[in-house]
């Protein structure tokens, strides 16, 4: 079975400081895609970046970055210039290929101080 | 953009209720999940649907039923609500996860039972 695990329960870093979230996933499978949600205290979750595992090149979406490394089944959030709307809970996610459900690891509470 | 619309932020219960949370999305997705959210515990699934009349048991479905007539709507049902299925559910839909572009949620029910 599949597990994400995300090793950083909460987080706190000032704002315009650059954070690295990190998260590891198990599988057996070689096409899968990957995923990072964000909750801010409104509760909507939105969906920030996504990675295809058959892909090399990291995924970026703006001040959001991806570290993907397959073999080590890594996949690290990268928020650079923090700011104070990015303070949320943060859940990466796992979906395998082919599959309906994704898989979501615990989550890592991030907040960006003043 | 596709919008998930649950139909409750809040809901107060008593034990022993059977309780309805309702979820609707415009999209015309095959895909809808319910989801359970605790601290620490992250987003468990509990059942999802990839069409009408169709349904799925996910990891934690005891407890629960669902039910699609519509292709857009998608409900769970808490046959006889317990003080241990307070809660944050989230809904969630997928135009089909084979795509893998992840899903869009809704803004969650917030769900205390006394």
């Amino acid at each position: 079975a599949q597990t994400v695990t995300q090793s950083q329960p909460e987080m706190s870093v000032q704002e315009a400081e650059t954070v690295t979230l990190s998260c590891t996933y198990d599988t057996s499978e070689s096409n899968y895609y990957l995923f990072w949600y964000k909750q801010p205290p409104s509760r909507q979750m939105i969906l920030v970046i996504r990675q295809e595992a058959y892909k090399q090149q990291n995924a970026t979406e703006n001040r959001f970055s991806v570290n993907f490394q397959k073999a080590a089944k890594s996949f690290s959030l990268k928020i650079s210039d923090s700011q104070l709307g990015d303070t949320a809970m943060y859940f990466c996610a796992f979906l395998m290929n082919r599959d309906d459900k994704i898989i979501f690891g615990k989550g890592t509470r991030l907040h960006i101080l003043p | 953009d596709v919008k998930v619309t649950q139909s409750s932020r809040y809901l107060v219960k008593r034990t022993g209720e059977k309780v309805f949370l309702e979820c609707v999305q415009d999209m015309d997705h095959e895909n809808m999940f319910w989801y359970r959210q605790d601290p620490g515990l992250g987003l468990r699934l509990i059942y999802f649907s990839y069409d009408v009349k169709m349904k799925e048991k996910g990891d934690i479905p005891e407890g629960y039923s669902v039910s699609r007539e519509k292709k857009e709507r998608f409900s769970l049902i808490l046959e006889s609500a317990s003080t241990n299925q307070t809660s944050m559910y989230l809904c969630a839909s997928s135009l089909t996860a084979w795509t893998g572009y992840g899903y869009t949620f809704g803004s969650g029910t917030r769900l205390t039972v006394v």
